[in-house]
């Protein structure tokens, strides 16, 4: 089956910083989605890609859909606090496949005051 | 404003009770949804997937008999834990997925079950 690999796995990293996480799959996915998720809450989306090489922001965040469709990155800028959490990249072929969801590992995040 | 929501948020229970999470789409009409399990530290894992109106399709290694799902209506799906056991203590997650051009699903804020 398909399997997505993320990372980093964790990043320890001072307010203000800058942020890279990325996504790397064996096989292409239709479509990649950013989500982040608080402890003892659901995931939140955060950025949802549907074409290759689209570049996307909302916010700080910047996430992009490889051109080859198996990989997709997150960057966020000047971190803050409350950016703490655990990401998720999830990638979805699309109705062909009912619709699933396939997650990385997730890239857990401290942001130090 | 919140999409999904679950309750209970978290749910203690006895070794061999039944326990009902219900999930609900409140921003849209959603036929199919999904419901997840996440152990700690762990990402999520896809259990079934619910469709409206029709039979759930479950994941490869998830007992039917034992996750008991029902999607009665376009925005309530349920899962039932049967004969809960202490290794079935997770945080389980529902999702709604909206159709047409925009693919995406919305995950619910999770519901904590602890079997004692």
């Amino acid at each position: 089956g398909q399997q997505l690999n993320q990372s980093p796995q964790s990043m320890f990293i001072q307010e203000g910083e800058d942020v890279s996480m990325n996504c790397t799959s064996s096989s292409i996915f239709n479509t990649w989605l950013w989500y982040k998720q608080d402890p003892g809450e659901g995931p939140v989306l955060l950025i949802a890609l549907y074409k290759a090489g689209e570049l996307t922001s909302n916010g700080r965040l910047t996430a992009q859909f490889g051109i080859t469709r198996k990989d997709s990155f997150l960057n966020i800028s000047a971190s803050i606090p409350s950016d703490v959490g655990i990401y998720f990249c999830a990638g979805q072929l699309g109705e062909t496949s009912g619709s699933r969801l396939t997650f990385g590992e997730g890239t857990q995040l401290t942001v130090n005051p | 404003g919140a999409v999904v929501s679950q309750h209970p948020s978290r749910v203690i229970c006895k070794s061999g009770t039944s326990v009902k999470i219900e999930c609900r789409s409140l921003d849209f009409q959603a036929t199919t949804m999904f419901w997840y399990r996440q152990f700690p530290k762990q990402s999520l894992m896809l259990m079934a997937t619910s469709n409206e109106g029709s039979k759930a399709t479950y994941e490869q290694g998830v007992e039917k008999d034992k996750f008991l799902i029902n999607h009665a209506s376009l925005t309530l799906s349920t899962l039932t834990v049967t004969s809960a056991h202490p290794e079935d203590s997770s945080f389980y997650i529902c999702s709604v997925k909206r159709g047409g051009r925009w693919d995406t699903q919305y995950f619910g804020p999770g519901t904590r079950l602890t079997v004692l």
